[in-house]
């Protein structure tokens, strides 16, 4: 396995402006996943596709998100109008589908600062 | 909605010791437990759990799950400095959340020399 790459790795920026992050997951996984972590919490689910498809997505994710895995490789993840309550670690993690469980593997993560 | 609750959030333990740490779940429709290992950014893979009693060991690690009283717990035995970081558990639900995981906060590891 290569690992779930993760681009970039640090991004600060002022209030109001627009961010993308990139995931590229390990290439035979099919499943990838968006978490958001803020400091001294467990990281918190956003969204995940099955391949091209955008499958769940949490309420935590305002309009202002929005994600995307076009033909099914690797995931951007775009907020709009950034906010200082944004700023936290981006993680991105992969999987393939288990019989009984969800093995995720994760990426080092996005580290936002919304200034 | 699903809820994880790890204890202690912290812990100070010395090279040798022997640390447990918990994790309790509320969680509709169960399908796996999962202890990660945070150091410094990515989260790594420990353990993954889906039947009770039995335990897994890798190493000096060692984890159980018992789905009657909804906990799991890990055991770390003979502590050694580079176990120190946050040890995650999360819960896997089948159904409309299939795939999704729900962690708890974490437990900050200590281990001084």
């Amino acid at each position: 396995d290569t690992g779930v790459s993760q681009d970039p790795r640090h991004k600060i920026t002022k209030r109001g402006q627009n961010v993308t992050f990139r995931c590229d997951p390990i290439s035979e996984h099919n499943r990838l996943y968006w978490y958001r972590q803020t400091l001294g919490q467990g990281p918190e689910f956003l969204t995940y596709f099955q391949n091209e498809a955008q499958l769940e997505k949490s309420r935590l994710l305002s309009d202002r998100f929005s994600a995307e895995r076009p033909k099914g490789s690797f995931s951007t993840l775009e907020i709009q109008r950034t906010e200082q309550g944004d700023s936290a670690m981006y993680l991105c993690a992969s999987s393939r589908p288990g019989s009984k469980g969800e093995k995720l593997f994760f990426g080092s993560g996005t580290q936002l600062s919304v200034l | 909605e699903d809820k994880v609750v790890q204890s202690p959030l912290s812990l100070v333990v010395h090279e040798g010791d022997t640390v447990t740490l918990n994790c309790s779940y509320e969680v509709t429709n169960f399908r796996s437990l999962l202890w990660y290992k945070q150091e410094k950014k990515a989260p790594t893979f420990l353990f993954m759990l889906t039947s009770s009693g039995i335990e897994k060991k890798s190493g000096r690690l060692s984890s159980i799950l018992d789905k009657k009283e909804l906990f799991s717990i890990l055991n770390i035995t003979a502590t050694q400095t580079g176990d120190s970081a946050v040890y995650l558990c999360a819960v896997g639900a089948g159904g409309t959340s299939y795939g999704k995981l729900t962690f708890g906060q974490g437990t900050i590891l200590t281990v001084h020399p």
